[in-house]
């Protein structure tokens, strides 16, 4: 079965300290996996896909299929990154879109 | 170009009470779905539309009918609603899941007394 695990529900970080939001997940077969981010009362934005290998705002994520792993990674925290952060991964068949739990991440000044 | 709008922002029924939470998006989107997002157990799929007219469940289907009869719009219906359906309900759409990318809604805080 498909599943997502975000093992931290909470992280705190100092600005400008280095952050790793972890991210495991179970997939038989080739799986796709995203980042989403959700700032205080907005709604979820998609942050990252694994495919497209990119950089936004500073963060980037790894697709690691030894250790079945896509941690978010950013190497100088800044206060505006605190936000809840999602990752996810589309089902077999792409129908479904498997969201973990959530991790909320706070940059302290 | 709205995107994904949704309405009510808020709302509060008492148990027992029936309602519909209206979902639609402006980018032709072929694929729709409805989450909801509890503390703790992060977003959950209820049901999802791959196109006007088919539906499917999703994880957590249970006490929640959907219907597609355009590809704007992509209803939500609590039929009789429970104290465990208190929750904000967010609506997505895409125009490919395996391309990623959803684009949510601003999403529906229900609150079932």
């Amino acid at each position: 079965a498909q599943r997502v695990t975000q093992p931290e529900k909470l992280l705190s970080v100092f600005k400008g300290a280095p952050v790793e939001l972890k991210c495991n997940y179970s997939y038989s077969g080739s799986p796709e996996l995203f980042w989403y981010v959700q700032y205080s009362r907005q709604r979820l934005q998609l942050l990252l896909r694994h495919i497209s290998r990119e950089s936004i705002k500073g963060f980037t994520a790894d697709l690691n299929k030894g250790e079945t792993s896509f941690h978010l990674k950013k190497p100088f925290a800044q206060e505006e990154d605190s936000a809840m952060y999602y990752c996810a991964l589309i089902g077999i068949g792409g129908r479904q879109f498997y969201f973990g739990t959530g991790t909320s991440l706070t940059v302290i000044p | 170009n709205a995107g994904v709008t949704q309405t009510p922002k808020f709302q509060v029924l008492k148990t027992g009470q029936s309602m519909t939470l209206q979902c639609a998006q402006d980018m032709n989107h072929e694929y729709m779905s409805w989450y909801r997002q509890d503390p703790g157990m992060g977003l959950r799929l209820i049901h999802y539309s791959v196109g006007a007219g088919i539906t499917d469940q999703g994880e957590v289907p249970n006490g929640y009918n959907v219907s597609r009869s355009t590809t704007e719009d992509f209803p939500l219906r609590l039929l009789s609603a429970a104290p465990s359906q208190t929750s904000v309900y967010f609506c997505a759409s895409s125009y490919s899941t395996r391309a990623g990318g959803y684009t949510f809604g601003s999403g529906t805080r229900l609150t079932v007394v």
